[in-house]
């Protein structure tokens, strides 16, 4: 066990209401992404972290911001959820991405925007 | 973003059968992962690629970093049910992040 978890793991929303992902982990990692996974599209970056404070966005950023006030948890939050942003959200962890050892990822949350 | 494509998209075999599936690049990478992935859970790395031409195994699985940098295969030998799963290539060039395929989805019939 990698010590990633991801909250909630389903959520049913309406439309235009707000909504917060929280990714925490125990490996004192500094880089953290968050990803959503569609049909079709496999796995693409939304936000990802580089250290407390630090975040960059993403291929798909729009309608999304991210926070990271502390190294273990980072915030994804939907700010006015729409129906295309219905998809399984992965939070991913990475001591050094440069060296090649790749992410570890947590069990998801499967959002529903209705 | 770096498009990975990945083939094929899906793929039924009996128990026992040997499985070859690869992906392939426009843009040269300096690391190729494999990853998998269960119903309901999250990819999990099973092979790191980071030469040009190398060959690594992980039980019955073998991956290969192709020799024009814009592709890797990985191939499962004797399939059984438990290898069921989507099967994720990331390649990774300069950068600080992975890029990831569009995977393969793999389903096994006892």
């Amino acid at each position: 066990d990698a010590g990633i978890t991801q909250s909630p793991r389903h959520k049913v929303t309406e439309t235009g209401t707000p909504v917060t992902l929280r990714c925490h982990q125990t490996e004192n990692h500094r880089y953290m992404y968050w990803y959503r996974q569609d049909p079709g599209h496999g796995l693409r970056l939304i936000h990802y972290s580089y250290g407390v404070k630090d975040t960059d966005k993403g291929e798909v950023s729009d309608g999304y911001s991210v926070s990271r006030s502390k190294t273990e948890d980072f915030l994804l939050t939907l700010e006015s959820a729409t129906s295309s942003q219905t998809s399984v959200y992965f939070c991913a962890i990475s001591e050094s991405p440069g060296s090649g050892y790749g992410y570890t990822f947590g069990s998801g949350t499967r959002l529903t925007v209705v | 973003g770096q498009q990975l494509n990945q083939s094929p998209q899906s793929m039924f075999i009996q128990e026992g059968e040997d499985v070859s599936m690869n992906c392939t690049s426009s843009s040269i990478f300096n690391t190729w992962l494999w990853y998998k992935q269960d119903p309901g859970e999250g990819p999990v790395l099973l092979i790191a690629l980071y030469k040009a031409g190398e060959l690594t195994s992980n039980g019955r699985l073998t991956a290969q970093f192709g020799i024009t940098r814009k592709d890797s295969f990985l191939n499962i030998s004797a399939s059984i049910p438990s290898d069921v799963g989507i099967y994720f290539c990331a390649g990774q060039n300069t950068g600080n992040q992975f890029y990831f395929g569009t995977g393969t989805s793999l389903t096994v019939i006892p």
